[in-house]
């Protein structure tokens, strides 16, 4: 079945960059996602990339993929003590709300000072 | 931008007891809600999809007479767990779909069971 891998916790230094990796089982899995959860809040889609792609790069925000490894990565250059947050992946079949989410466990993520 | 409110936040119950949890899309009309849960240290599970006006569709594995759920109106959705038992302890959360295009998140439910 489809399954979502994420390490529960990842600690950096402010200004640091935060690299947050997932891995993932199935291999039809067309696009993947990176959501954010701040405390008292729902996640929010972060950003996403589409399986032919291996970088998406947006601000401080990258996006690694690797198809063949079903290895993503999120790096956050210069992180801030407001990223703070849980970040989740996930991958969907198709793009859009009509397709099926499978998620992580999420990634809890504490920059310190 | 688009807000979905859920309620309560946190709710602790005695086992035998029914939980209440509600979802509601505050600036939209959402037609179709999703419904998730999250054991600790597990990953985020869907657990059904609810369509206003029509019965919910659950996942398998996911009993519908224990986790009923209600969409009886374009901006509400209701998660009830019935009969709550100390495994039902988990992290609910609920989204709502925007438009057919993007999907906005509540906040979260912590539900303990004693």
């Amino acid at each position: 079945g489809e399954d979502v891998e994420q390490s529960l916790f990842l600690s950096v230094r402010e200004g640091d960059s935060s690299v947050i990796n997932c891995t993932y089982t199935d291999s039809s899995s067309t696009y993947l996602y990176w959501y954010k959860q701040e405390p008292g809040a729902g996640l929010q889609l972060l950003t996403y990339i589409f399986s032919n792609m291996d970088m998406k790069q947006d601000q401080r925000l990258t996006v690694l993929l690797n198809k063949k490894d079903k290895h993503l990565s999120l790096r956050i250059a210069d992180t801030q003590t407001g990223d703070s947050a849980i970040y989740f992946c996930a991958e969907s079949k198709a793009f859009g709300t009509a397709s099926k989410l499978t998620f992580g466990t999420g990634t809890r993520l504490q920059v310190t000072l | 931008g688009a807000v979905v409110s859920q309620h309560p936040s946190r709710v602790i119950c005695k086992s035998g007891t029914s939980v209440k949890i509600e979802c509601r899309s505050l600036d939209f009309q959402a037609t179709t809600m999703f419904w998730y849960r999250q054991f600790p240290k597990q990953s985020l599970m869907l657990m059904a999809t609810s369509n206003e006006g029509s019965k919910a569709t659950y996942e398998q594995g996911v009993e519908k007479d224990k986790f009923l759920i209600n969409h009886a109106s374009l901006t509400l959705s209701t998660l009830t767990v019935t009969s709550a038992h100390p495994e039902d302890s988990s992290f609910y959360i609920c989204s709502a779909r925007f438009a057919n295009e993007k999907l906005f998140f509540g906040s979260g439910t912590q539900l303990s069971v004693l």
